[in-house]
């Protein structure tokens, strides 16, 4: 059974840092593209960043790019995600998700059940 | 990063059919079939129900399909039951290798 447990959230003052993390389980994670997508208090999805499955490639939405940085230990089975120079606006529950990618597939099979940050002073 | 464009709420009775549009531009939607729908129930983490525009993943009911018609997608949900009432995105990968998701459509079953 494929898994995605993420950890890491919690209250983090403006300016601050945060490491994610996302564990995963059930599959060959190394064969595999992730991505962080985040959901606002009351609001939609926001896709944050991805990586692919060797690290190879990367990429980021306009909102993050600069502060925030993805990350993948194979061996590990683990994401992660390196939040620096928070803002209120950050404050979301953030989801690991597993993408397949096949010919012109592209979509979001997994998803874990999220981890809440709350960035306050 | 492009936007798509989704009707924030849409409703019908136990039975009945909806659909809920995800419009975006001939540069994206109209040009790829990289349109993908998301179900997330309150409190939950989203779903994928349809992927490439109106594939169904195994474990979907086929009451739900998915198409596209020039530049909008859509998701039709026949035979509505309680249980589908829930928040609806569509997303698309982009030409610049990054994801857009549409604003999100509260489903509500009467």
């Amino acid at each position: 059974e494929v898994q995605l447990v993420e950890s890491g959230g919690g209250l983090v003052k403006p300016g601050g840092s945060l490491r994610l993390s996302c564990a995963a389980s059930g599959f060959t994670f190394s064969s595999y593209s992730m991505n962080w997508v985040r959901q606002a208090p009351g609001k939609g999805l926001e896709w944050v960043s991805s990586i692919s499955s060797s690290s190879s490639y990367i990429y980021y939405a306009d909102s993050v790019k600069g502060r925030f940085t993805i990350s993948r230990d194979n061996a590990k089975n683990s994401l992660y995600l390196q939040m620096n120079s928070l803002r209120a606006e950050d404050t979301a529950v953030y989801y690991c998700a597993r993408l397949v990618v096949a010919a012109t597939s592209y979509y979001f099979d997994y998803w874990g059940q999220g981890t809440l940050v709350t960035v306050s002073s | 990063q492009s936007a798509l464009t989704q009707p924030p709420s849409v409703s019908g009775s136990p039975g009945q059919s909806v659909t809920i549009s995800c419009t975006g531009t001939s540069s994206d939607v109209g040009s790829y079939n990289r349109v993908s729908w998301y179900q997330q129930p309150p409190g939950t983490a989203p779903k994928l129900m349809i992927y490439e525009v109106s594939n169904r993943p195994s474990g979907v009911p086929d009451r739900f399909s998915g198409s596209k018609s020039g530049n909008t997608a859509s998701l039709t949900i026949s035979g509505l039951q309680a249980e589908d009432e829930a928040d609806y995105y569509c997303s698309l990968y982009t030409s610049s290798s990054t994801w857009v998701f549409g604003g999100g459509t509260k489903l509500t079953v009467l």
